[in-house]
């Protein structure tokens, strides 16, 4: 079945630590995106990639890095200069061309102890 | 600049009742295209539709419909005998077709619905 995965569904971090989080997919898509949802906030953009090996900051890139190196995989990592890291995180992915949707993976809740 | 006003923030229906989510945007792009998703408490969001800025041409999904009006830049949603399994936070989204904005979502904060049996 052709979908978007992400890993770990729920993930617990210290203070000062680095972690990353995994998104996967097998659609074919061109474009990866990773987005942030706070409560009430809707989702913002933080990074998203139109082809492998480029990506491009979103609107609240500051503590974050992404690589793409695969078209398949577009990992996150929330490094310890993110100040409240603590918020659920949604990648997606779509065809390049400008009409088409983006389709979600399930998510990864980070909450930072 | 992209933007995207979802003014519910909650709204609680009884069962059986129609409801409309309310949608405006704006942009300054001439053609753009106008998405609503569904987030029910699982977290992930579901894709419902796509309109492009040119079709104006209303849209029905079973109990869903879509109405989109250009000259009120609005794309509101209504659900139709509202059933419990409606409940989810619903997402209205923007896209340009120029620049960084033909590649990006502009979201709105969403609006919750909760239908009570």
């Amino acid at each position: 079945d052709g979908g978007i995965t992400q890993s770990p569904k729920y993930l617990f971090r210290k203070e000062g630590q680095n972690v990353t989080l995994s998104c996967e997919q097998n659609l074919n898509h061109d474009a990866m995106y990773w987005y942030r949802q706070d409560p009430g906030q809707g989702l913002r953009l933080i990074y998203y990639s139109q082809i492998v090996n480029d990506f491009q900051k979103g609107d609240i890139a500051e503590g974050y890095s992404v690589s793409r190196e695969k078209k398949e995989s577009f990992p996150l990592t929330v490094t310890s200069a993110q100040k409240n890291p603590t918020a659920f995180y949604l990648c997606a992915s779509k065809f390049r061309t400008v009409y088409n949707e983006q389709f979600f993976g399930p998510g990864t809740r980070l909450t930072v102890l | 600049a992209q933007k995207v006003t979802q003014a519910q923030t909650e709204i609680s229906v009884v069962e059986k009742e129609d409801v409309t989510l309310d949608c405006v945007y704006e942009t300054r792009d001439t053609t753009y295209y106008l998405f609503w998703y569904k987030q029910p408490p699982s977290g992930e969001l579901v894709f419902l539709i796509r309109r492009n800025s040119f079709d104006e041409q209303n849209e029905i999904s079973g109990r869903y419909s879509w109405n989109f009006q250009k000259s009120t830049s609005s794309f509101n949603f209504t659900i139709t005998a509202s059933q419990v399994v409606d409940s989810a936070v619903y997402f209205c989204a923007l896209s340009g077709s120029s620049g960084a904005g033909s590649y990006q979502l502009t979201f709105g904060k969403g609006t919750k619905l909760s239908v009570i049996p």
